[in-house]
């Protein structure tokens, strides 16, 4: 069965930081893999979608990036975190039409 | 591009009573449309999906959703709310290319 990991469940880390989150998924090949992000009390914003090793679409101009080093693995990153960094971030990896499957979530705080 | 609005950002029903959230989605094909939930800290949860075929369709934990391609709905419905179901939901719609946009998400309180 197709399972997918999402680490860590929770981060505090200070203004000016580096960032890594790190999500693989399990029991699929060459899936579609999508970074989200989930400010409080607001939807989900898509941030980065990969459909490939080394391929990387980013859906807003921002302080974070991303990277797909392998088929199965998803990583986001920033050199420098900000305040507003802070927010649920969630792993996800799709075959339409059968939806997303998403991650358990890291709330990253960022002090 | 698609999109999908849900009007409500949170309602409060007492349990036990019927539940209808709404999603109104824009898209210019046959769309693919989804029913998430979120419980607090948590990942989202698939509720139930419609590709095609009868546009009623039921999902896990006594939820359904009812597809109307005239009104561009696809409104989540359970007869009797219980507290357990208080969480976050989102409405999702998804096009032939792999994308997929969520609305805002419709907050659920359950009064006891």
């Amino acid at each position: 069965s197709q399972t997918i990991h999402q680490w860590p469940a929770t981060l505090v880390q200070p203004v000016g930081s580096p960032l890594s989150l790190e999500c693989t998924v399990e029991g699929t090949s060459n899936p579609n893999l999508y970074w989200y992000r989930q400010a409080a009390g607001r939807g989900l914003q898509l941030l980065f979608y990969s459909v490939g090793i080394g391929q990387i679409s980013s859906e807003v101009p921002q302080n974070l990036s991303a990277s797909r080093p392998q088929d199965r693995q998803f990583i986001l990153s920033s050199k420098k975190l900000l305040l507003s960094d802070s927010g649920f971030y969630l792993c996800a990896w799709s075959t339409l039409p059968y939806g997303y499957t998403f991650g358990s979530g890291t709330r990253l705080t960022v002090v | 591009a698609q999109s999908v609005t849900q009007p409500d950002i949170h309602i409060t029903v007492s349990e036990g009573a019927s539940l209808e959230l709404r999603c109104n989605y824009s898209y210019g094909a046959t769309p693919y449309l989804f029913w998430y939930v979120q419980s607090p800290g948590q990942g989202l949860q698939l509720l139930l999906k419609y590709f095609s075929g009868d546009t009623l369709v039921q999902g896990i934990k006594g939820f359904e959703a009812e597809f109307k391609r005239s009104q561009s709905s696809f409104n989540l419905r359970k007869p009797s709310v219980h507290w357990s179901d208080a969480a976050e939901y989102f409405c999702a719609v998804g096009a032939g290319n792999n994308d997929m946009r969520f609305g805002a998400g419709t907050r659920l309180t359950v009064k006891p």
